[in-house]
Order: C-alpha cells, then structure tokens, then sequence
C-alpha cells in the first residue's frame, strides 16, 4: 500500500524555517517524481516545487525560489522542503505528492504550517 | 503560467442527478489534464487523468472529456459521497497549475 506521510509542520516567525519531510512507503520511491504541493486556508492547490527521480531536475513556484529548497534521499525513500524567510503568506496545508511529470495520485495527509507572529 | 479557469463555482444538485463540470485552460494543454476531487479536512483524490483515464478505484459514474483548451468532468448520477470540491490540474507545463475548483453541493 502506498503511503506518504509528511511532519515537521507548525508555528514559525515571519522571517523564520521551517523543513518538511515526507516518509514514502509502499513503492519504489527511487523512480518517481515527487512534488510539493500546498493549500493556503479555504483557498486552492498550489504546486511549489518538484523533483525527478535522481534530483538532477528541480522546479519551484517563482513566489518560492531563493527561499524554498527540495531536495530527497532515495535511500530513505524521503522527501524533504527546506523553507526559509518565510512569510504570511506562506502559511498553508503542505502535501507531499507523488508525481510531477504525470498525475498526482497518491498524496499524504499534509502537514500545517503557520508563519504568524 | 498555464491558468485554468473552472466554472461554475457552485454546482447545487440533488442525489442522483448529473453533475458537468468545465475546466478552461488559457494555452493548449493537449489532453495533459487531470481531475481531483477533495472533501473537507482531507488530502485531494485522483479521479481522472490524460483528460479521460479514470484512476484505479474510481467508479464508472465519473468520466473526463475534452482536448486542447476545453475539458468536461462529469458525474452520471450523484451519490451521497460525491458532495465535495473539484479541482482540475494540468501537466503540460510547469508550474504545474489547478484550477479555482468547482464545489458540488447538495
């Protein structure tokens, strides 16, 4: 069965970090896309960065470049989403996804992350 | 950026009638288009992708249609569990975009 399970959400600081991590179990991780994806309060789905396979190919949102860094380690089938100088605005539900060149179909269960003072 | 526009915003329909819905993409996307569909509190579900492959679980009462510019989800006959919000989703090109969503409500 395919899980992913995403943690290190919570309160941060304006200007704060915050690393999310996402536990894949249940298939080959080493040969998957894999995205960020987050959701802002009552509001839509956002695709914030991704990453292929091996690492050699990353994409990120422009409101997140220079601030936010992907990065996996396939041997721990992880997915990991470095943000610093977080903002407000950056406040959302984080989804780990699997896929990023095809669907997303399997997701995890996301993890909140508040950046107030 | 590719942006979807889906409408309408709000689908109000009763149990057993037939729910479209459209999802309009401002560049060509071919038929690089999935459909969602999330319930509140909960992670979103894949329901159809390449705008018509149902994903593995869904029932036949969903199906997906269109190409280019122009798509269709449509529910054949509500169920109960159906009331939720719907997001259309393309992989044409990044960043990878959603659409607004469409809520069906009872």
């Amino acid at each position: 069965e395919v899980q992913l399970v995403e943690s290190g959400g919570g309160l941060v600081q304006p200007g704060g970090s915050l690393r999310l991590s996402c536990a894949a179990s249940g298939f080959t991780f080493s040969t998957y896309w894999m995205t960020w994806v987050r959701q802002a309060p009552g509001k839509g789905l956002e695709s914030v960065a991704n990453m292929n396979p091996d690492g050699s190919e990353i994409h990120y949102v422009d409101s997140v470049k220079g601030r936010f860094t992907i990065s996996r380690d396939n041997a721990k089938s992880s997915l990991y989403l470095q943000m610093n100088s977080l903002r407000a605005e950056d406040t959302a539900v984080y989804y780990c996804a699997r896929g990023g060149q095809q669907r997303f179909d399997f997701w995890g269960q996301g993890t909140l992350v508040t950046v107030s003072s | 950026e590719i942006v979807l526009t889906q409408s309408p915003g709000t689908l109000s329909l009763s149990p057993g009638e037939r729910a479209t819905l459209s999802c309009r993409a401002s560049q060509i996307v071919t038929t690089y288009l999935a459909w969602y569909q999330q319930k509140p509190g909960q992670a979103p579900r894949l329901l159809i992708y390449d705008a018509s492959k149902r994903a593995t679980g869904i029932p036949a009462r969903f199906s997906g249609s269109g190409s280019g510019t122009d798509f269709t989800l449509t529910i054949s006959s509500l169920e109960p569990e159906d009331f939720a919000v719907y997001y259309c989703q393309q992989r044409s090109s990044w960043p990878l975009t959603f659409g607004g969503g469409t809520k069906v409500e009872i």
